[in-house]
This record gives C-alpha cells, sequence and structure tokens, in this order.
C-alpha cells in the first residue's frame, strides 16, 4: 500500500537558518504530493502541493519540488521565522485510493529567535 | 466565515462512557473525514463519508461510530468499546472535485479516565 516517510524530528533552528525537511513516499503510479502544517493547537492547514511529477509547489516562503525519479517531495525554506514553528506534514493522495489521504508521521520544527 | 467548527475543545470522560464530538461545516463540502491523531503517530483515518447518508471505515474504526444525516455534519461516537480513547481528534472536509485539498477544524482533545 501506499506509504509516507519523513524525517523524524525535532528540528530546532535558529531565525533566519536554512530549512529541510526530508520526505519520501511509496506508492504505485503516479500521486499527487502535499505539505501540510499544524500551528500549536489548530487543526492542519494545506501549506502547498505538487500533481505531478517535476512540479514546484511553493507557498509563504516555502517550496517543494516532485522528483518521480527520488520519490521524494522535500520541503524547503531558506530563512525561518519564529512563526514557522509548528508540526509539518507530508501527504500523498492517489486516486482510485477511496479518497484517502497517506500522513506521514509529522515532523516539528522549533525555531528560536 | 466558511469553515469547520469542532465543538468542544476540550473533553473529559469516565472510562465506560460514550462520548460524541460534534463536526459541522458550513463549506457545501461533500466529503468529511475524522482523524485520530497520537505524539509520533501522525494522522490516522477512522470513518470518511463521501456524500450524505453515505460513510465508510478508514484505518483504525474499531471502536467508533459516525454517522451522516445532514451534508453539514458528522458527528463522532467514541464508545466504550475504544480502548485507548484519550487523543486528539482532528475533522476534516473536502470537496467532491479535491478530495485531497482538506480543511481541517481545530480539533477536539478527548481525555478519558
Amino acid at each position: 500500500g501506499n506509504s509516507v516517510t519523513q524525517m523524524e524530528g525535532p528540528v530546532t533552528l535558529s531565525e533566519e537558518a536554512f530549512l529541510t525537511i526530508n520526505c519520501t513516499y511509496t506508492a504505485t503510479g503516479y500521486p499527487s504530493l502535499f505539505w501540510y502544517v499544524q500551528y500549536p493547537g489548530e487543526g492542519l492547514q494545506l501549506l502547498l502541493k505538487a500533481t505531478k511529477a517535476d512540479d514546484k509547489g511553493s507557498n509563504k516562503g516555502f517550496e517543494a519540488t516532485y522528483r518521480k525519479e527520488t520519490t521524494s517531495f522535500h520541503l524547503e525554506k531558506g530563512s525561518v521565522q519564529v512563526s514557522d514553528s509548528a508540526v509539518y506534514f507530508c501527504a500523498l493522495f492517489q486516486g482510485g485510493s477511496n479518497y484517502k489521504l497517506t500522513f506521514g508521521k509529522g515532523t516539528l520544527l522549533t525555531v528560536n529567535p | 466565515d466558511g469553515g469547520i467548527t469542532q465543538s468542544p475543545k476540550y473533553l473529559f470522560r469516565k472510562e465506560g462512557q460514550n462520548v460524541t464530538l460534534s463536526c459541522e461545516q458550513n463549506l457545501n463540502h461533500d466529503a468529511m473525514y475524522w482523524y485520530r491523531q497520537d505524539p509520533g503517530q501522525g494522522l490516522r483515518l477512522i470513518y470518511y463519508s463521501q456524500i450524505v447518508n453515505d460513510f465508510q471505515k478508514g484505518d483504525i474504526a474499531e471502536g467508533y461510530s459516525v454517522s451522516r444525516e445532514k451534508k453539514e455534519s458528522f458527528p463522532l461516537t467514541v464508545t466504550s468499546a475504544q480502548k485507548n480513547p484519550t487523543a486528539f481528534y482532528l475533522c476534516a472536509s473536502a470537496t467532491g472535485g479535491a478530495v485531497y485539498e482538506q480543511y481541517f477544524g481545530p480539533g477536539t482533545r478527548l481525555t478519558v479516565t
């Protein structure tokens, strides 16, 4: 079946540092890939998405590129802020999977001033 | 404002009691979902519903029940059969044409003692 593997956290960075959170997936065919973010005490919000190979999703300074050859969708940001502190979830969706998103376990990011 | 509401934010129950968590959306979305979130385990799908009066079991449906009598509402009952009910419960909804883009409510933290 489908699965998503994220780097384990927690990740702790200083403000303005470069961020990478690794995400790899296992799926047949061509899934769509997503990053969701969960701020403390809240539900998840869609951060960015990519629906086909080589697509780059971007939002709020975050980027991720759909790499089919390495089955990866790593999240990056050039300069993190304290307000980026949250849990980040990588997810995939595949047509015919009964409308289910498959989530990774999440990576906690803490950004210190 | 359109969105998803979950109530209450915190819920406390004694072991052996059934408890119902509320989820309401005014986004006119066809699909609704219930997830359970535990530390270090990411999100796990409990039940989902694609249309009114229809729902399917997710990956961890045992000990839970749902109903979908109205498009706007998808309540979740945690029964006494659920062995480890203490968790953070998240409700989500999505349009039929983009079910991967799920909108999440703020969650209900259930504590059973």
